[in-house]
């Protein structure tokens, strides 16, 4: 069993629906959550970082992080076009980085 | 210009040819690391490196090897290149205490087929 798990997806909905993005992870000791955001041909970029449970919110974007339930979340308000791209959830102990599959997302307008 | 620059962006080769990827940055960071991206097993770290004098295996560094020219200078080798480490490979970057933003700088990818 992966320590992060994501589904894959591909995911695909029109334009200023609300997207909803999961991962789940089977490690209590992971300390940051993060999401990174990843165009096609291109590296991933970090959106959103976050370390207590609760949501983080960002223009569009909020992250919420559920530490009793080991579960983390992406929420993208109004979609647009432009967010259509891979999305990787992300976790850290320590120094190391353990990042999910990532979901492929398709905004169509 | 970019502050991850992976050399080369493409390339083909064939099974049991020595390869070079090259990573250059100019941010200043002390640490580096290579990844590759696979579908459906997203990114795993191949190896990583604090500074100039340190260099640690990560998760898949089998087949592969590493050296660290300089702080900016990172490079992976496969010493012989076999069909299933086509894949696409990414070196990233970042400060020492960017652990708790999670920060890494990626490049932009070198994709790397092996015939």
């Amino acid at each position: 069993q992966k320590e992060v798990e994501q589904d894959p997806g591909p995911l695909s909905v029109p334009e200023g629906a609300i997207v909803s993005l999961n991962c789940t992870y089977s490690n209590s000791a992971f300390q940051y959550f993060m999401w990174y955001r990843q165009y096609s041909r291109k590296g991933p970029e970090l959106l959103m970082y976050t370390y207590s449970s609760g949501n983080k919110e960002d223009g569009r974007f909020t992250a919420q992080v559920d530490k009793s339930s080991k579960y983390i979340s992406l929420f993208i308000r109004d979609s647009q076009p432009s967010d259509s791209a891979t999305y990787l959830c992300a976790m850290t102990i320590g120094n190391q980085f353990y990042f999910g599959t990532g979901t492929s997302l398709t905004v169509i307008p | 210009d970019a502050d991850v620059t992976q050399t080369p962006r493409n390339r083909i080769t064939k099974t049991g040819k020595r390869i070079m990827l090259e990573c250059s940055q100019t941010k200043g960071h002390d640490r580096m690391y290579w990844y590759r991206q696979d579908p459906g097993l997203g990114l795993r770290l191949i190896y990583y490196s604090f500074d100039v004098k340190d260099i640690n295996k990560g998760e898949i560094s089998d087949g592969y090897s590493v050296s660290r020219q300089a702080q900016a200078k990172f490079s992976l080798s496969l010493e012989s290149a076999i069909p299933n480490q086509t894949a696409l490979y990414f070196c990233a970057t970042s400060e020492r205490a960017s652990v708790n933003t999670g920060e890494l700088f990626f490049g932009e990818g070198s994709r790397l087929t092996v015939l």
